[in-house]
């Protein structure tokens, strides 16, 4: 089945920094890329996606690349603030009808 | 257009109890996915029903758990006889169109505690 990693699993930048979490995954057939955010007590909620005829996918601060021939995508965050402080979970999809989801890397901006 | 409902939004049962959650898609879904997730952990994925069918229940329990998506009505995951080891936070997630491809809406989550 579908593996999926995260790294790192913490991640602690100074606000104003960038913060980029790779995500590395096994199937080949997976065509949907999301990251997710939850921050503590809440939901999960999407903050940005991309599918596979797109290498890299950009809003306002926060963006996603992907390199389908390495099996890997990023979240990359710039110019952190407080309110960035979560974590964020990859969740791959496509070879199914499943997300799978990454362990979490724990975001922690510094002020 | 009223988001992802979970009810209740916290649920306290003593051991060998039943507990029952309830699910409300987003309007016009009809997929459902149920994951818990325990203090500090990732999202573990339980059950996947469409209406009034289970497509895929392989990360549920055999034994204690079961899940439903009748054609009126909400979504329900059923534990029966609880124990500790229950006790963790239970949140549903719709799509408009199968999971894998689409984006999934979480509810609020339940947060079942089991004394």
């Amino acid at each position: 089945g579908e593996n999926v990693e995260q790294h790192p699993s913490t991640l602690s930048v100074q606000e104003g920094d960038s913060a980029v979490i790779k995500c590395t995954y096994s199937d080949s057939a997976s065509n949907y890329f999301p990251w997710y955010k939850q921050e503590l007590g809440k939901r999960p909620q999407l903050i940005i996606d991309i599918r596979s005829n797109v290498g890299e996918k950009k809003d306002q601060r926060i963006a996603v690349t992907l390199n389908k021939t390495a099996k890997h995508f990023s979240l990359h965050i710039t110019e952190t603030q407080p309110e960035d402080s979560a974590v964020y979970f990859c969740a791959p999809g496509g070879g199914n009808y499943q997300l799978i989801w990454g362990a979490g890397t724990k975001l922690i901006i510094k002020p | 257009n009223a988001g992802v409902m979970q009810n209740p939004r916290h649920l306290v049962r003593r051991r060998g109890q039943e507990a029952r959650l309830r699910c409300s898609p987003m309007k016009g879904h009809s997929h459902v996915y149920w994951y818990r997730q325990l203090p500090e952990e990732g999202l573990k994925f339980m059950v996947y029903l469409q209406k009034e069918n289970i497509i895929d229940e392989s990360g549920m329990p055999k034994e204690r758990f079961s899940a439903e998506f009748p054609k009126e009505g909400p979504s329900i995951l059923r534990i029966q006889q609880v124990v500790r080891g229950d006790s963790a936070a239970y949140f549903c997630a719709s799509s408009l169109r199968t999971g894998g491809t689409d984006t999934q809406y979480f509810g609020p989550g339940t947060r079942l505690t089991v004394l």
